[in-house]
């Protein structure tokens, strides 16, 4: 275990479907992300919580919403998704100081997501 | 907007030869990191660098940060099949939580 869990390590879901991807990290971090990897995109930064407020969200599309009800935990909701979209999700998380400084992300397993 | 590019794509050695990545950015980074990846698995955090000029070694991985903060390398002595996988780099730019990274070299060692 890399002290960020996330579950399921894989899904299946039809397009017309609602998911949740669910990330909880142990480490005591102040900032949380969600990932994309695909063949096309190696790491795609999705979204930014840092300090549970989002402070980024990388042009994404509106059916991936995140959700990050306090420092620990860190909820992707996903609807109506394409195939497009199947990929691996990596959530991760990081210490940042207030001057912006970060000591390295600490990645999930990721959940490896088909959208059929 | 920044960008971090990064060579080569794939690179396939021979057991014990060496092997290098190459870093790239267009701005001035505030600091740099090092991933590995294995096949089937996540990124895994190796290292950071801060300084410019700076080199540090963890065994027989060598990371180096340019003098202008501008390109890193991480490079490996004698590979071993252990090595296999993909090698990120995530440059920091001088904006809170901005990290971006490379789009990796995928290393096959033979044995």
């Amino acid at each position: 275990e890399t002290g960020v869990t996330q579950t399921p390590r894989h899904l299946v879901m039809g397009m017309t479907n609602k998911k949740s991807l669910k990330c909880e990290q142990h480490l005591g971090h102040n900032a949380m992300y969600w990932y994309k990897q695909s063949a096309k995109k190696p790491l795609e930064l999705m979204f930014v919580y840092n300090f549970k407020e989002q402070t980024e969200n990388n042009s994404v599309p509106s059916r991936f919403s995140p959700e990050c009800p306090n420092s620990s935990h860190l909820f992707l909701h996903l609807h109506t998704l394409q195939p497009e979209d199947s990929a691996l999700y990596l959530c991760a998380s990081s210490q940042e100081g207030r001057t912006g400084t970060n000591y390295g992300y600490t990645f999930g397993s990721g959940t490896r997501l088909t959208v059929v | 907007g920044q960008q971090v590019m990064q060579i080569p794509q794939y690179q396939h050695v021979q057991e014990g030869e060496d092997f290098t990545t190459y870093c790239n950015s267009s701005t001035t980074l505030s600091n740099i990191q090092w991933y590995k990846q294995r096949p089937g698995g996540h990124p895994v955090f190796l290292i950071q660098l801060v300084k410019s000029g700076e080199v540090k070694k963890q065994k027989r991985l060598t990371f180096q940060f340019g003098e202008a903060k501008k390109n890193s390398s991480l490079h490996i002595t004698a590979t071993q099949t252990t090595d296999v996988g993909t090698y990120f780099c995530a440059g920091g730019g001088y904006n809170f939580n901005k990290f971006y990274f490379g789009s990796g070299t995928k290393l096959n060692v033979k044995p």
